[in-house]
């Protein structure tokens, strides 16, 4: 079965460092997501992406987080200056059409830990 | 905006108990709704998903019915195993909300042998 892999499966990065975080959509999806999941805490919506340019994003998707689709396979987030906040699970997701009934495909997860 | 509301947590079992995971959301239009399940450091895993009303999933033993009427999808199974240990998560997705998926808190499950 097809699936959203991601890169690295843990990152420690010392306060105030980049951070990119990779993902590899399912190749036939059109829409990517990035989703935030902060210890013992709810998975939080932060950013989609469709054709190209972000579609809708959080409060938590401020100006220190980018998002970018480089090479029409890989698909990245980057957080500029990380902060210990940052700290988290961070998934990707991509899906094929959003009408209803249409599965939205996660991958295993990137975990952060900023220090 | 769309929410989901769960059952708080944790919840712990014995080994051939039955579960119940109670789910509501509140959501524009018609959503699809799924539970999916996080295994102790691991990702998020689709469990099971309906797209209308009155459809119901089903995967692994573990069973939840879209109630339109009650705006619910509370997860069940008859007869939890020391391996379902997880944490549950209710989520829907509506097209009308980008296709985004909305989660609730999760629900921590222990299950003792």
């Amino acid at each position: 079965e097809p699936e959203v892999t991601q890169t690295p499966s843990h990152q420690v990065t010392q306060m105030g460092q980049e951070v990119i975080l990779r993902c590899v959509p399912i190749s036939n999806h059109l829409y990517f997501y990035w989703y935030r999941q902060i210890l013992g805490q709810k998975v939080e919506f932060l950013v989609s992406f469709y054709n190209n340019e972000i579609s809708e994003k959080s409060e938590i998707f401020d100006d220190q987080f980018s998002v970018e689709r480089p090479d029409g396979s890989n698909f990245t987030l980057k957080i500029r200056s990380t902060k210990l906040e940052d700290s988290a699970m961070y998934f990707c997701a991509s899906r094929t059409e959003i009408f209803s009934g249409n599965t939205i495909y996660f991958g295993e997860g990137s975990w952060l830990t900023v220090v | 905006g769309d929410s989901v509301t769960q059952m708080e947590g944790p919840v712990t079992l014995s080994e051939e108990a039955c579960l119940t995971i109670n789910c509501t959301y509140t959501a524009t239009g018609y959503p699809s709704l799924f539970w999916y399940v996080q295994y102790p450091g691991e990702g998020l895993q689709l469990l099971l998903k309906a797209t209308k009303a009155d459809d119901k999933g089903s995967n692994k033993g573990f069973e939840a019915t879209y109630r339109k009427e009650t705006t619910s999808f509370h997860l069940e199974k008859g007869s939890v195993q020391v391996s379902d240990s997880a944490v549950y998560f209710c989520a829907l997705s509506s097209k009308s909300n980008a296709g985004k998926s909305t989660f609730g808190d999760g629900t921590t499950l222990t299950v003792k042998p």
